[in-house]
């Protein structure tokens, strides 16, 4: 079964200093989907980035960087010089195909609180 | 904002009552799910519809149900409702049923509350 573990369930920073959140997910499937999903107080969730598992480059978007490493089974996401609007909660979440549809499998999330 | 629009914000219903929630999907979209995101919880899928059916469930009861329309909006409907149904409820649109990669489109939710 799909299942995806955020160990961390809040943190506290104070703006300007880099933060890591970490992810680490399980499937039997060889090809998979990674997403990195931002939810404001609004409730939306916020789509940040898509990897698949055939794709093991780091990326950075701005302030935002991933570092997938399938040997551990980790996708974790940093913010360097984090804002208050960064303030949130972050969702890492796996892609499963059941051959006829496609779901999102969640961790439960790590609030980020980013301060003055 | 992503174009995916959910109505009502907010609704308070008592238990063993019948709610329906609407979502329209993103422009172009022919796939929508559904899911529930209990407080404190990461969200967890209930289905999704692709073309007027659902081709796909997650671990919920029958008593929710739902449809999805020519005009690829949807609706999700839950029967007697419980005390455990109070929850956050999102549609997401994409534009594929099955590519796994594809990307999902929010709403802002539903906030359903059971009394």
């Amino acid at each position: 079964a799909q299942k995806v573990t955020q160990a961390q369930t809040e943190i506290s920073v104070v703006e300007k200093e880099d933060v890591t959140l970490d992810c680490v997910y399980e499937t039997r499937d060889t090809t998979y989907y990674l997403f990195w999903y931002k939810q404001p107080p609004s409730g939306e969730l916020v789509f940040l980035i898509r990897r698949n598992s055939f794709d093991e480059q780091n990326e950075i978007s701005g302030r935002y960087s991933w570092n997938f490493q399938k040997s551990t089974s980790s996708f974790n996401f940093t913010i360097t010089a984090s804002q208050v609007v960064d303030s949130a909660v972050y969702f890492c979440a796996l892609s499963d195909y059941t051959g006829t549809a496609s779901k999102l499998t969640f961790g439960t999330g790590t609030r980020l609180q980013v301060t003055l | 904002e992503t174009g995916v629009t959910q109505s009502p914000t907010h609704l308070i219903k008592t238990r063993g009552q019948q709610v329906t929630l609407r979502c329209s999907s993103q422009s172009g979209h022919n796939t929508v799910s559904w899911y529930q995101q209990a407080l404190g919880q990461g969200p967890q899928f209930i289905f999704q519809y692709y073309r007027e059916e659902e081709n796909g469930r997650g671990n919920f009861p029958p008593r929710f149900s739902g449809l999805q329309f020519p005009n690829y909006s949807s609706e999700l409907n839950v029967n007697a409702l419980e005390l455990d149904d109070s929850a956050l409820y999102l549609c997401a649109s994409s534009l594929e049923q099955a590519i796994g990669g594809t990307e999902a489109f929010f709403g802002q939710g539903t906030r359903l509350t059971v009394v």
